[in-house]
């Protein structure tokens, strides 16, 4: 089955302590993105890759992190989470970009205590 | 810079009334239009698209008009059912960019 998985699907964790979310997706797709959903701001990108090696910063990258060094894989690293990276965060990808159905994986909800 | 303005909701309607949901966009050039829904406790998933001006895009029985002199994407269906219950994303993609920016959503329900 085609899908863009995260993990964890939810983290409850305090401010300081590193974590990265994974994402995976197994449909071979060159572009992948993370966005952040916050209510009455719709979603956010924070950082993107066009294909392997090759990422650049999106609309809110201050405090992200992310790393392509397989097309399959974009985790998203947090050095020092917090409390206003508390969110709702999707991975995405597509075939070669934003002109593509994006393929969004299930969310990741992160509370910074 | 570039920016989408939904309509605030909740918009509460009966099953098989009209809907329109509001969309209206601020960008340079000439932006492609999506509308991307939501359903409860999944990822966003890609309704419907438009690349041009006067492009009609059109899914599962919705339809949006790309309207450049008004600058917007209005999200139109004549009969809402139940399972048409959602948050609706209208979202663009500025020329030249590979980004997309999402406005706020629009939480939709529709009750028996």
């Amino acid at each position: 089955e085609a899908q863009v998985t995260q993990n964890p699907r939810y983290l409850i964790t305090v401010t300081g302590k590193k974590l990265t979310v994974t994402c995976s997706q197994n449909m071979n797709h060159e572009y992948m993105s993370w966005y952040r959903q916050d209510p009455g701001l719709g979603l956010r990108q924070i950082y993107y890759s066009m294909n392997v090696e090759v990422t650049d910063k999106g609309d809110v990258p201050e405090g992200y992190k992310v790393s392509r060094k397989e097309k399959r894989n974009f985790p998203l690293i947090l050095e020092s989470p917090s409390p206003n990276q508390t969110s709702l965060y999707f991975c995405a990808s597509s075939v070669e970009g934003v002109d593509q159905p994006q393929h969004f994986g299930d969310g990741t909800r992160l509370s910074i205590l | 810079g570039n920016s989408v303005t939904q309509m605030e909701g909740p918009v509460t309607l009966s099953e098989e009334a009209f809907l329109t949901i509001n969309c209206t966009y601020t960008a340079t050039g000439y932006p492609s239009l999506f509308w991307y829904v939501q359903y409860p406790g999944e990822g966003l998933q890609l309704l419907l698209k438009a690349t041009k001006a006067v492009d009609k895009g059109s899914n599962k029985g919705f339809e949006a008009t790309y309207r450049k002199e008004t600058t917007s994407f209005h999200l139109e269906k004549g009969s809402v059912q139940v399972s048409d219950s959602a948050v609706y994303f209208c979202a663009l993609k500025p020329s030249g960019y590979n980004k997309l920016i999402f406005g706020a959503g629009t939480r939709l329900a529709v009750h028996p």
